[in-house]
Order: structure tokens, then C-alpha cells, then sequence
């Protein structure tokens, strides 16, 4: 299994302005991915981070609005941009390792726009 | 595209009792994964249990059990001796694997259960 932290935990965000979340795994993982969960919803995938190149958005996500980066196989961050009260959510990392198909969450960082 | 379905919102059991949580998913897909996640109020997402498609023997993990009925396309998670630590949001997910590694999840609308004394 990896484990996984992000940071911040939580935030509170004026509209308009950006917010850059971090994802660390402490061992080397294949894929990296950010899922959003609104507030009392499932998980929806907004894109897989690929290392050393752009990340592959879902339907719905531009990378306008959330750029991504993954300089390593262990970091990645998602930015979310000029904010609106709509993305007051719960944003959340995780990855999957080479020969095991299972994911891991890092503990999420919750988003409040006001 | 691949949807999950998970009927039931909200469940209730009391502890030590035994429950099942359903989950219904729809793929035309051979090979794939199914996997349950357990989402407690910390919101820690936790891999409770999973499911290979090309396995017919149903995964189990301690109290957790799954029946998993592929023609059906139906997962369901079944808890035994619940106890309040169980108390959460449980995820319904499927996976439709890249080689070797682990692809995007699609989940399901969860289940909210509540463990009572």
C-alpha cells in the first residue's frame, strides 16, 4: 500500500482568487489521480496526473480551471483557479502502484469559496 | 461508459448484527475490478475490500464478505458482527484496469450506514 498526505487540509477561499493543493506518496507510484466530492456526493475524477506530462482531464474538467503537475513519481498538485462558491468541495488525491490495481486516498483537503 | 448503482442511500443496523449493501454496475466489459470503499466522517477514503471479475470465488477480508454475481453484474457487500466502528459512507467502484496498473475509479452514489447499540 502507499501512504498518502495532502496539504492543506482544509481552506477558506475568497472568489476569484486560485488555490494550489499537494499530494506526497511516500513510495514511487504509476498513476496519480484528483477526484472532487461535493458535499454529500460520491467521487467524481477530474484527471489522472501523468509524470513529466500533461494530465488527461475528464469530461466536464479544463486545465484552465484545474492545472495539474507532476514533476516526480511521488508529488503532484492541483490548482483550482479563480474560484467560485460552486467549487466548495472536497478535493482528493490518490495513486495506484505498478502491479496492483488497487488506489489509495490521501485524507482530502476541504474547499470553502466564499 | 460504465455506471455504478447503489440503491440504498441509508441503512441502519444494530451491533453485532449482520447487514448487506447493495451495488448494481453496467459494463460491457470482460475484465475488470469492483472494489468497496469505506468513507468514516474523517472523510479517509479506506479500501475495505475488492473484487476480480475473472474470479468466481467471492473476496473476503475478516468480517467483510462480498457476493459478487457477474451475470447479474451485481456486488454486494455484506458485514458481519457490525460494529461501531462501521459506521460510515460506503463507495460501490469499478475499475476497467490499464496493463499492469491501476486505472480511474467511477463510483457509485455510496450508502450511508449507521451501526447502533
Amino acid at each position: 500500500s502507499a501512504v498518502i498526505s495532502q496539504k492543506p487540509s482544509r481552506d477558506i477561499c475568497q472568489r476569484g482568487t486560485s488555490l494550489t493543493i499537494q499530494c506526497q506518496v511516500d513510495s514511487q507510484v504509476t498513476m496519480m489521480f484528483w477526484y472532487r466530492q461535493q458535499p454529500g456526493q460520491s467521487l467524481t475524477l477530474i484527471a489522472t496526473a501523468n509524470q513529466g506530462s500533461e494530465a488527461t482531464y475528464e469530461s466536464g474538467f479544463v486545465i484552465d480551471k484545474f492545472p495539474i503537475s507532476r514533476p516526480n513519481l511521488t508529488f503532484s498538485t492541483l490548482t483550482v483557479s479563480n474560484m467560485s462558491p460552486e467549487d466548495s468541495s472536497i478535493y482528493l488525491c490518490s495513486a495506484g502502484t505498478s502491479g496492483n490495481y488497487e488506489q489509495y486516498f490521501g485524507p482530502g483537503t476541504r474547499l470553502t469559496v466564499t | 461508459a460504465q455506471t455504478v448503482t447503489q440503491s440504498q442511500p441509508e441503512m441502519s443496523v444494530q451491533e453485532a448484527e449482520t447487514v448487506t449493501l447493495s451495488c448494481t454496475y453496467d459494463t460491457s466489459e470482460s475484465n475488470y475490478y469492483l472494489f468497496w470503499y469505506k468513507q468514516p466522517p474523517s472523510r479517509q477514503m479506506i479500501l475495505v475490500i475488492r473484487q476480480e471479475a475473472y474470479k468466481q470465488q467471492n473476496a473476503t477480508e475478516n468480517r467483510f464478505s462480498v457476493n459478487f454475481q457477474k451475470a447479474a453484474k451485481s456486488f454486494s457487500l455484506k458485514i458481519s458482527d457490525s460494529q461501531l466502528g462501521d459506521t460510515a459512507m460506503y463507495f460501490c467502484a469499478f475499475m476497467k484496469p490499464l496493463t499492469g496498473t491501476a486505472s480511474k475509479l467511477t463510483f457509485g452514489t455510496g450508502t450511508r450506514l449507521q451501526v447502533t447499540l
